[in-house]
């Protein structure tokens, strides 16, 4: 089946440590965003990539870090910088890069510092 | 910038009864809209959007959303809300300019519990 994969489902960090957050599609798809959600703030735009090798960052990006070398990748690192990580993290991709369509999303990951 | 806003925070209505979710907008151009359903620890599925024509949408599950120009709003309505409908619902609007083409804004969501 298609669709986007996101692991761990679960992620614990102790302060200070960078963790990575997988994120891999196999609908053939051009562009991959991600986002932060917190109770009550909706979703907000972390970073998002149009093509490989490309990406930009979103409203929240300090603290993130990401690539883009693979197509179907776009794996979401949290640095040690970001001062409140504990979140829920959602990938999302659309077909095309550079149009508005419907984004389809992961089933999320869940971080938590200790 | 654009912008939405989800003026219920939590809403709660009995099994059976109709639904109204509210949607406000703030875009200068035509606007994409969308309406996202998330079970709790889920990801997001997509109900419905809006793109252009007829300004009624029907989706998935039996809702649907009118678009309103006028009152920059895309409310999203149910006539008869099912347990298995309690979720949290955003509505997104999609930027279609400038370099955050793609880039969609979400509203702050509206959670939906419904009684038996």
């Amino acid at each position: 089946d298609g669709g986007i994969t996101q692991s761990p489902k679960y992620l614990f960090r102790k302060e200070g440590q960078n963790v990575t957050l997988s994120c891999e599609q196999n609908l053939n798809h051009d562009a991959m965003y991600w986002y932060r959600q917190d109770p009550g703030q909706g979703l907000r735009l972390i970073y998002y990539s149009q093509i490989v090798n490309d990406f930009q960052k979103g409203d929240i990006a300090e603290g993130y870090s990401v690539s883009r070398e693979k197509k179907e990748s776009f794996p979401l690192t949290v640095t040690s910088a970001q001062k409140n990580p504990t979140a829920f993290y959602l990938c999302a991709s659309t077909p095309l890069a550079g149009v508005v369509d419907t984004q389809y999303f992961g089933p999320g990951t869940r971080l938590t510092v200790l | 910038a654009q912008s939405v806003t989800q003026p219920d925070i939590h809403i709660t209505v009995s099994e059976g009864a109709s639904l109204e979710l509210r949607c406000n907008y703030s875009y200068g151009a035509t606007p994409y809209l969308f309406w996202y359903v998330q079970s709790p620890g889920q990801g997001l599925q997509l109900l419905l959007k809006y793109f252009s024509g007829d300004t009624l949408v029907q989706g998935i599950k039996g809702f649907e959303a009118e678009f309103k120009r006028s009152q920059s709003s895309f409310n999203l309505r149910k006539p008869s809300v099912h347990w298995s409908d309690a979720a949290e619902y955003f509505c997104a609007v999609g930027n279609a300019g400038g370099t955050s083409y793609g880039k969609l804004t979400f509203g702050q969501g509206t959670i939906l519990t419904v009684h038996p």
